[in-house]
């Protein structure tokens, strides 16, 4: 199956750093999303990112196919950035996608005040 | 819209006894994912649905486990003679498959502790 690894595995910032995280991932795919998972445990969607960039306030991300990975930017960070970043993948067909995501180990990230 | 609901949130539950849980997705969502997470480590796909139809079943999916999805809209995971290996977060996830974005709305989670 699709191999996805996030780097870096551990990351820690002052507030107010920007940082940039890393996914690559081993095929074609036509699902990327990046997800924030809080100290409390819950998935939050950050992006959907099969290709191209997209921007949501201080976060971004860039997503380029062809050479399999996409970064995710945060910018200014804040302590409630903290927690557990994944990147998760999928494939399909004509445009659709197959459903299943394949998740990457995730990059922990801890920002200090 | 309430966002993806999952009942309980925590399960302790004896070894070999059975277990089930509930996902109740958006209501506009047709697909309907489960996923299991441990320690440390990322979801990991177990099943999914679109409306009523289970479209993919994953190896890790073992015969004790069997989910449902009546009529396209809640969603049940059942766990037969539970082991300890078990044990682990269990996530349901929802989507609208033919828009454009097919980003996943996840639920809280039920923690799932055998002993």
């Amino acid at each position: 199956g699709i191999q996805v690894e996030q780097s870096p595995p551990d990351l820690i910032l002052q507030e107010g750093a920007n940082s940039t995280l890393r996914c690559n991932f081993s095929d074609s795919v036509n699902n990327l999303q990046w997800f924030h998972q809080n100290p409390w445990g819950q998935l939050i969607n950050l992006f959907y990112i099969p290709s191209g960039t997209k921007q949501n306030g201080r976060l971004s991300a860039t997503t380029v196919a062809t050479e399999r990975y996409s970064l995710l930017y945060i910018s200014s960070s804040q302590t409630t950035d903290s927690g557990v970043y994944f990147c998760a993948v999928g494939v399909g067909a004509g445009g659709t996608s197959y459903g299943k995501l394949t998740f990457g180990q995730g990059t922990i990230l801890t920002v200090h005040p | 819209d309430t966002g993806v609901s999952q009942d309980p949130r925590h399960k302790i539950t004896k070894r070999g006894q059975n277990v089930t849980f509930r996902c109740d997705p958006i209501s506009e969502h047709n697909r309907l994912y489960w996923y299991r997470q441990t320690l440390g480590q990322g979801p990991e796909f177990l099943t999914y649905f679109q409306n009523e139809a289970q479209l993919e079943k994953s190896r890790l999916l073992s015969d004790r486990f069997s989910a449902e999805r009546p009529k396209g809209s809640f969603s049940t995971l059942e766990i037969q003679r539970t082991e300890q290996g078990d044990s682990a977060m269990y996530l349901c996830a929802s989507s609208l498959i033919g828009r454009a974005n097919y980003g996943y709305t996840f639920g809280s989670g039920t923690r799932l502790t055998v002993v």
